[in-house]
């Protein structure tokens, strides 16, 4: 399967624990995206990742949460000390380059975090 | 104001009609737009892009685009009940941090 791998799919915390949610692009993208998305709501922007680069951090909440896309290997969300309201699906798209494709992304199925 | 506004519905037109899907977006500046289908309990799969005014079709769907009025819409012919799923319009704005902002998204329901 080559599509847009995330694991895990489901993730159970208990309030102050650490989530780690992964994520691996489609082979040939080098373009991230996570997305957060509450029940009967849209998807909103977190953070924007190439290999090695954050380029657009501006949806992502000051404190707690991090990103990253290293040289090698998925990339990975982090929440710390995770809260009740961190309950939430959290999607990874991927896309090809800016040009172009850019904007067409493929979507894994999403890591959904529930914090007790 | 929100920089892609769509009406939440939700939306129910009969089957064999035309839904019609609207979106605005705030910033001039945006070039790039799509449409993504999102049904119940699962990801998001892009339906249509489109990139200059004017119409594109796909099979039953229509994506229509007016930069003029900041406003992009999806049709979709012969609405089928496998229609039925929420329908997010997102936008891209190519920038030195393009980022790609959705809509909340519209519940469109096909009733037999």
């Amino acid at each position: 399967n080559a599509g847009v791998m995330q694991n895990p799919r489901h993730l159970v915390r208990r309030r102050g624990q650490e989530a780690r949610l992964r994520c691996s692009p489609m082979k040939g993208h080098s373009h991230v995206y996570w997305y957060r998305q509450l029940p009967e709501e849209g998807l909103k922007f977190m953070v924007y990742l190439q290999k090695e680069n954050i380029i657009d951090e501006s949806g992502m909440p000051k404190e707690r949460f991090s990103a990253e896309f290293p040289k090698e290997g998925p990339s990975i969300l982090r929440i710390q000390q995770v809260v009740r309201g961190d309950s939430a699906a959290y999607f990874c798209a991927s896309s090809m380059d800016r040009s172009g494709s850019a904007g067409e992304l493929f979507f894994g199925e999403g890591s959904r975090l529930t914090v007790l | 104001q929100k920089e892609v506004e769509q009406n939440s519905g939700p939306l129910s037109v009969p089957e064999g009609a035309i839904a019609s899907l609207n979106c605005t977006y705030s910033d001039r500046v945006s070039q790039s737009f799509f449409w993504y289908r999102q049904y119940s309990g699962k990801s998001p799969e892009l339906i249509m892009s489109i990139y200059s005014n004017g119409d594109k079709e796909d099979g039953r769907f229509t994506a229509q685009l007016n930069k003029a009025s900041q406003y992009v819409s999806l049709l979709i012919r012969d609405s089928q009940p496998s229609d039925s799923a929420t329908y997010l319009c997102a936008v891209l704005k190519y920038s030195s941090a393009s980022k790609i902002i959705f809509g909340s998204g519209t519940r469109l329901s096909i009733r037999p």
